[in-house]
């Protein structure tokens, strides 16, 4: 079955440490997103990108950065610059920007 | 586990129609509920959110939201439908404070003029 994975579901970082949140789907979809959800609040955009090898930084991509080397992956690492990082994190991927989002299962960052 | 599920993938109604949007969660906690919006070519956009206080929530557009507790439901209303209101349309569930969303399969709304 097709689909978006993201691992893993619960990632701690330690102060100063960076790390890195995984995304991979399998749904051939040329545009992929990552969102950061904090406590009571909306989802709010860190970086998307629309092909392999180009991506954009969306509302609040200080403190994190990406990569799209392959279509089918697209890995967010939340770097030490990141002052509150401890956040749900959530993959999305779509085959077109007029095209229904799928979501992973996100991932829930905590810092020790 | 949490989740959600949306009842229609596909919902079509006439401009100045009432719109409904079906979303029920399984819990047995009290969540935090959503409703986000994609429109077309665009990113996800928060319509509104329930977080315990009243029942009856209000979102930008027209948009509300019930959250009937009974019936674990939190459908999505707007009095008279718009051409612009065409959209995806995702329902999501979180506890804790509003950790870890679970979204349901959205629903796609085509408004016929």
């Amino acid at each position: 079955d097709g689909g978006i994975t993201q691992s893993p579901k619960y990632l701690f970082r330690k102060e100063g440490q960076n790390v890195t949140l995984s995304c991979e789907q399998n749904l051939n979809h040329d545009a992929m997103y990552w969102y950061r959800q904090d406590p009571g609040q909306g989802l709010r955009l860190i970086y998307y990108s629309q092909i392999v090898n180009d991506f954009q930084k969306g509302d609040i991509a200080e403190g994190y950065s990406v990569s799209r080397e392959k279509k089918e992956s697209f890995p967010l690492t939340v770097t030490s610059a990141q002052k509150n990082p401890t956040a749900f994190y959530l993959c999305a991927s779509r085959r077109g920007m007029r095209e229904k989002l799928f979501f992973g299962s996100g991932t829930q960052l905590s810092v020790l | 586990a949490q989740s959600v599920t949306q009842l229609g993938s596909h919902v079509s109604v006439s401009e100045g129609a009432l719109v409904l949007l079906r979303c029920n969660y399984s819990s047995s906690v009290p969540p935090y509920l959503f409703w986000y919006v994609q429109y077309p070519n665009q990113g996800l956009q928060l319509l509104l959110k329930y977080t315990s206080a009243a029942t009856l929530v209000k979102g930008i557009n027209g948009f509300e939201a019930e959250f009937k507790k009974s019936e674990t439901s939190f459908h999505l209303t707007k009095p008279s439908a718009h051409m612009s209101d065409a959209a995806e349309y995702f329902c999501a569930v979180s506890y804790n404070a509003g950790n870890m969303l679970t979204f349901g399969g959205g629903t796609r709304l085509m408004v016929k003029p």
